[in-house]
């Protein structure tokens, strides 16, 4: 597509719950990255994915977060057993290579009450 | 580790005038570094970006950028302000010897008034 896609926009779900975020890279970009931005702050680092593989996973703040990307374009973010302390927007971009900048998508807001 | 620094969480400027937005960053290695801005209720754009080369870098709506390496900054900068250029602006660092992973900054508030 002609840019990254990200659904669902928002999301609301109940504390303890499982969920899924997707992102749908732009096309040839190897390169997917996911960030979450909570109120005010920077985008903090979670995972990047060169091709199918995790190749940097070191900013997944527990084993509570996972994500997937089985075949090198969509990629999946999961969080099980979701806490309040989840709430924030989780972004996605790509890029083509170590030295383009990062297309974004308009992010998921996750919301758990 | 490599880390940003935006020493200015707001900058308010008149219509006209130059504007500069501050980023100092840390990194182990040689740094790509690159700037991006957020307009309310829109994602993440992209602006500029300094990879090597010339320490001057150009970059989307007459914004450009000023490497200095013996300071160890990225000012962004715009010799003439326009209301439109009010949004969050985040500086990033990318460390050329770790890989992918771009570290961002806090965010700096840029506010022109006409």
């Amino acid at each position: 597509g002609a840019g990254v896609s990200q659904t669902p926009s928002n999301k609301v779900t109940e504390k303890g719950k499982y969920v899924e975020l997707r992102c749908d890279p732009i096309s040839g970009h190897t390169a997917l990255y996911w960030y979450r931005q909570s109120l005010g702050q920077g985008p903090e680092f979670l995972i990047y994915f060169q091709g199918t593989g995790a190749a940097d996973d070191s900013g997944l703040p527990n084993d509570r977060f996972f994500a997937v990307r089985p075949e090198g374009s969509v990629s999946t973010l999961k969080i099980q057993r979701t806490e309040r302390g989840d709430s924030a927007v989780y972004l996605c971009a790509s890029s083509r290579d170590r030295v383009d900048g990062y297309t974004f998508g308009s992010g998921t807001r996750l919301t758990v009450v | 580790a490599q880390s940003v620094a935006q020493p200015e969480d707001q900058v308010n400027v008149a219509e006209g005038n130059p504007l500069t937005v501050k980023c100092t960053y840390s990194v182990s290695g040689n740094p790509y570094l690159f700037w991006y801005v957020q307009y309310p209720n829109r994602g993440l754009q992209f602006l500029l970006k300094y990879i090597t080369g010339d320490n001057l870098v150009k970059g989307s709506y007459g914004f450009e950028a000023e490497f200095n390496k013996s300071q160890t900054s990225f000012h962004l900068k715009k010799p003439s302000a326009l209301v439109s250029d009010s949004a969050l602006y985040f500086c990033a660092v990318r460390d050329t010897t770790g890989g992918f992973k771009t570290i961002f900054g806090a965010g700096t508030r840029l506010f022109v008034k006409a």
